[in-house]
């Protein structure tokens, strides 16, 4: 059974800091990894889509990057701003199904 | 304007009534997907369809009914038989069953007392 696991569950950082957000599932047979972004009572908003066959996505300031051989996936981002503070989930799409894993994400502030 | 509406966005029953969320997506998207998130958890997948008059249970599909007449919409009924109603509840959409990217609506929260 895929899991996915999240790490830090919170996290503060000054305003202008680069930051990376990690996620690791432990079966490394996936199609593909979705980023997304929740602010507190919203749903969820998708910021980064990766197939199995590509190793990064980039949108802006946001760079995720995947690494199916050690089951890891990583949200850069660069220049942070109060507004990025939210809830970032990430979610893994398996190969054998059509439903997506959540990890239980990570909270993130970005102080003025 | 394209997207996913849930409806109400705030919602309030009492033990042993049943409840429906409503669900519509103008996307055009063949899958259609209800979450249910609770504090401190991941979301967990209650129901999903692939296709109209089709659907499939998630992880914790015991208490809900959903049904998928139209492609648009995928209702979720909530019923007395589930013994922690009280959540937030997420509806999603994505063009084809699991391989695409998947979007989501603004979620209904449910109480029940």
């Amino acid at each position: 059974k895929q899991e996915v696991t999240q790490i830090p569950a919170a996290l503060s950082v000054p305003e202008g800091e680069n930051l990376v957000l990690n996620c690791s599932f432990t079966d490394s047979a996936i199609y593909n990894l979705q980023w997304f972004r929740q602010d507190p009572g919203k749903g969820l908003t998708s910021l980064l889509l990766i197939q199995s066959s590509q190793r990064e996505q980039t949108s802006g300031r946001l760079n995720a990057s995947l690494d199916k051989s050690s089951g890891r996936s990583t949200l850069y981002i660069a220049a942070s701003q109060p507004g990025d503070s939210a809830t970032y989930l990430c979610a893994v799409l398996v190969s054998s199904g059509s439903r997506l894993t959540f990890g239980e994400g990570t909270q993130l502030t970005v102080n003025p | 304007d394209g997207g996913i509406t849930q409806s109400p966005k705030y919602l309030f029953r009492k033990e042993g009534q049943n409840v429906t969320l409503s669900c519509e997506q103008n996307l055009n998207h063949d899958a259609m997907y209800w979450y249910r998130q609770d504090p401190g958890q991941g979301l967990r997948l209650i129901y999903y369809s692939q296709i109209v008059n089709d659907f499939q249970k998630g992880d914790i599909a015991e208490g809900y009914s959903v049904s998928r007449e139209k492609k648009e919409s995928f209702p979720l009924t909530v019923t007395s038989a589930q013994k922690n109603p009280t959540a937030f509840y997420l509806c999603a959409s994505s063009r084809l069953a699991g391989a695409s990217e998947q979007y989501f609506g603004p979620g209904t929260r449910l109480t029940v007392t």
